[in-house]
This record gives C-alpha cells, structure tokens and sequence, in this order.
C-alpha cells in the first residue's frame, strides 16, 4: 500500500524568506510524486511532479522540490516566499506498480507568508 | 484554468435525496477521477473511469456510482444523502498513461441539511 505523510499542518514564514513544505512517503517500489497547491475555494493546482532523473524537480511559481530516496521525502521548497503564495499544499504519490494511475494524497500544510 | 469543468458549483439539498455531479475532462484525456475532500477525512480517491471503463475503485460507498459516457464527460451520483456526505467533490482528469498528471477542476461544494 502507498502513503503519504505530511508532518506539519501549518507553516508560517515571513515573505523573502526560503519556505519548506515536508512531505514523507512509503511505496513498495520506486514512486511517482506530486506536488499541488489549492487557493480557498479553487480547485487543486499542479505545481511539479518527480517520475525518475534528476532528484532536483522545478515547478511552477518558483517552486522546486528535491527527491530523496534514502530518506523516503519529497520536500516542497522556494528560495523567496510570497505572500501570495499563502494557500495549502499537497503532497501526493503513486506506486507505479500499482497498474493504476491512483494518487494517495497527504492531508495537506497550510503555508501562511506574513508581510 | 485546468480545462476540467464540473457542474454544478454548489448543492444544497436534504437526507435522503439524490443528486448527480458532472464532470467534462481536458480535450483529449481519456481518464477521469473523482475524489472527496472533507475536513476530517482530507482528499479521499473515489474511483476512476479510463475511456469509459472502471479502472480503480477507492474509499467509495455503496450509495455513490459513478461512469463515464461515450463523449467522456462522468457522472457522480449520490444517493440516500446523509449529513456527513457534505463535502467538495472534484473531478480530475489525465491523459491515461503512466506516471501522467492529473488535472482538476473547481469542484461541487455539496451540503446536505
């Protein structure tokens, strides 16, 4: 079975500041991981995605994330926040071993920038 | 915009009553699923159609199907409504191959009173 976990409910930074959004997940094999962004009564956003190469992904909005096998993360990061970037954020994986193209999702981390 | 469209935007309806969400994929996605996002049980899978065939099922009940017609556009019903069945309802699609993105729409925001 395929999981997520998402540590914090909320993170609170300072605009400028480098933000982190931790994600941990748990599959049998190599996973696929997502990144996405929901804005109060939108719909949810891709941001990025990781499939395989370079551990280092680049996303949208300034947003990168690295992958780390050994440690099983995902780390959602952006040098500078905005504070438009306030929303909540999702982490999700799938097992591509699974044969389906099901996303199990995190509960989500609400980023909060601060002027 | 994702390109995904759901209708309607909001439900407000009664227990015991039925009610059918619709979801219109991207242009040339084959895929669509539908997942629930409550409060306490955060963004939950449904289930999922591939070109009009169920491909996987998830945390739904039995009062809740689901399918996917020829144009590819699906169909969420809920039935027997029940008051913790208040929720956002999305439809994501995706073109159907491994490791694709899924794309999601605005989502039904359903209240059941």
């Amino acid at each position: 079975a395929q999981s997520v976990a998402q540590p914090e409910d909320q993170v609170n930074v300072a605009e400028g500041n480098p933000l982190t959004v931790k994600c941990t997940y748990s599959v049998s094999g190599n996973p696929y991981l997502f990144w996405y962004v929901q804005y109060p009564n939108r719909g949810l956003q891709f941001l990025l995605k990781y499939i395989t190469g370079d551990n280092l992904v680049k996303g949208s909005y300034g947003f990168e994330a690295e992958f780390n096998k050994s440690q099983t993360s995902f780390h959602l990061k952006k040098p500078s926040a905005l504070v438009s970037d306030s929303a909540l954020y999702f982490c999700a994986v799938r097992d591509p071993n699974s044969g389906y193209s099901t996303l199990t999702f995190g509960k989500g981390t609400m980023l909060l920038v601060s002027p | 915009d994702s390109g995904v469209t759901q209708t309607p935007k909001h439900l407000i309806t009664a227990t015991g009553q039925r009610v059918t969400l619709r979801c219109s994929p991207r242009s040339g996605d084959l895929s669509v699923y539908w997942y629930q996002q409550s409060l306490d049980q955060g963004l939950q899978f449904l289930i999922q159609y591939y070109n009009g065939e169920e491909r996987a099922k998830g945390n739904i009940l039995e009062r809740f199907s689901a399918q996917q017609f020829p144009d590819l556009h699906s169909e969420l019903n809920l039935s027997s409504l029940e008051l913790g069945d208040s929720a956002l309802y999305f439809c994501a699609s995706s073109v159907g191959g491994q490791g694709e993105t899924q794309y999601f729409g605005p989502g039904t925001r359903l209240l059941v009173l």
